[in-house]
């Protein structure tokens, strides 16, 4: 069984400050461990993707997210919020089997000027 | 390559009725899931087509199907509508064969039931 619990349900940050989405999961097997942005009134757009090579995962708009096996932890980051940032993301699990994905509850960010 | 592509964008039905909606997934991909958005629910998987075939199942009761064409473009119909079925569905593809590769969204379709 596999899940994914995303701790803050809301975020908010003032523009120029450092943005953190926490993302916590569960997985019996080796996992593929995804974020996801989501603007208002569009779909889902993959910000980055973890599958088990490097734990530092770097992705689009300056976003990184650290796998720690440990923790079981997979947490975005970006060092500089924008007002463009403001969405919902979804951070998203899958073990490596056929397409069974669990997707979190998502956090809203919001970013203030 | 064009995206996903999904049609319609929005809905209006009764409860009662039956709705259809449908994917056109990226050129060459041959996966196709489909999602349900609410916001009390989240983000929840419907069902997952590879090939024409259902590979992929959630928890969703059997009032919602689908089925995937030989191009690989994908319909999923809902029967007898209910007020809860109100949401965004939304629509990904990917190039999967075996395990999970990453998925692209389209738009999604607002269904709103009366």
């Amino acid at each position: 069984a596999q899940s994914v619990t995303q701790l803050d349900s809301h975020v908010s940050v003032s523009e120029g400050t450092p943005v953190l989405l926490r993302c916590n999961y569960s997985s019996s097997y080796s996992p593929s461990l995804f974020w996801y942005v989501q603007h208002p009134n569009k779909g889902l757009q993959l910000l980055l993707k973890y599958t088990s090579a490097a734990t530092l995962v770097k992705g689009i708009n300056g976003f990184e997210a650290e796998f720690k096996k440990s923790e079981t932890s997979f947490h975005l980051t970006k060092p500089s919020a924008h007002m463009s940032d403001a969405a919902e993301y979804f951070c998203v699990v899958s073990d490596q089997g056929y397409q069974k994905v669990t997707f979190g509850i998502g956090t809203k960010l919001q970013v203030i000027p | 390559k064009a995206g996903v592509t999904q049609t319609p964008r929005y809905l209006i039905k009764t409860r009662g009725q039956q709705v259809t909606l449908s994917c056109s997934p990226i050129s060459g991909h041959r996966s196709v899931s489909w999602y349900q958005q609410t916001p009390g629910q989240g983000l929840q998987f419907l069902f997952e087509y590879f090939s024409e075939t259902q590979r992929n199942k959630g928890n969703f009761p059997g009032r919602f199907s689908g089925r995937q064409f030989s191009n690989s473009r994908s319909e999923m119909n809902v029967s007898t509508l209910e007020l809860g079925d109100s949401a965004l569905y939304l629509c990904a593809s990917s190039l999967a064969q075996r395990g999970f590769a990453t998925q692209y969204f389209g738009p999604g379709t607002r269904l709103l039931v009366l």
